[in-house]
């Protein structure tokens, strides 16, 4: 079965300061790979979708970039964090037929 | 804009009681609708997904999904403490890569 890390799990960082969050699939091979975030209180919300290397469809214009450099590894960063960036940064793997989401145990992120 | 709605709870039911929670979606070539759970802190979990107009049954929980009114349900017999949680409703968005959209959540609590 697919597992998915997720690191880091917990990460406090001052405005303008760079991100870089990392994601990598275990059990699987060319997965699609989603990164959701959730501000506290929200739904999650779909930011980037990957359906192969190096392939990266952005869903939200913001301050956020997400890179595939390798088949099972999905990163997701940002050169200057905003304020509005904190949240719950959720991973996410498609399986089965059916297209469910498997989500990874995320990295909750706090901007000061 | 592709929207899922639900109303936010808190949805209190006593233990042993059914939970209703309900769903509504906006995309009319939507195919693929699924529940997640979600506890405090943590990750969303699938419950089930429906794909069929009609009633959809897994162990205590039944899916209930209208196309015609835009509308999904989640039942939830013999609720216990432990199904305390935040519950999200997710819609697949017509035209592929398995995207979901979630709503907000439904904040259950299932009190003794």
């Amino acid at each position: 079965s697919q597992t998915i890390h997720q690191w880091p799990a917990t990460l406090v960082q001052p405005v303008g300061s760079p991100l870089s969050l990392e994601c990598t699939v275990e059990g699987t091979s060319n997965p699609n790979l989603y990164w959701y975030r959730q501000a506290a209180g929200r739904g999650l919300q779909l930011l980037f979708y990957s359906v192969g290397i190096g392939q990266i469809s952005s869903e939200v214009p913001q301050n956020l970039s997400a890179s595939r450099p390798q088949d099972r590894q999905f990163i997701l960063s940002s050169k200057k964090l905003l304020l509005s960036d904190s949240g719950f940064y959720l991973c996410a793997c498609s399986r089965g037929a059916a297209g469910e989401l498997f989500f990874g145990e995320g990295s909750r992120l706090t901007v000061l | 804009q592709k929207e899922v709605e639900q109303n936010s709870g808190p949805l209190s039911v006593p233990e042993g009681a059914i939970a209703s929670l309900n769903c509504t979606y906006s995309d009319r070539g939507s195919q693929s609708f699924f529940w997640y759970r979600q506890y405090s802190g943590k990750s969303p979990e699938l419950i089930m997904f429906i794909y069929s107009n009609g009633d959809k049954e897994d162990g205590r929980f039944t899916a209930q999904l209208n196309k015609a009114s835009q509308y999904v349900s989640l039942l939830i017999r013999d609720s216990q403490p432990s199904d305390s949680a935040t519950y999200l409703c997710a819609v697949g968005i017509s035209g592929g890569y398995n995207k979901l959209i979630f709503g907000a959540g439904t904040r259950l609590a299932v009190h003794p």
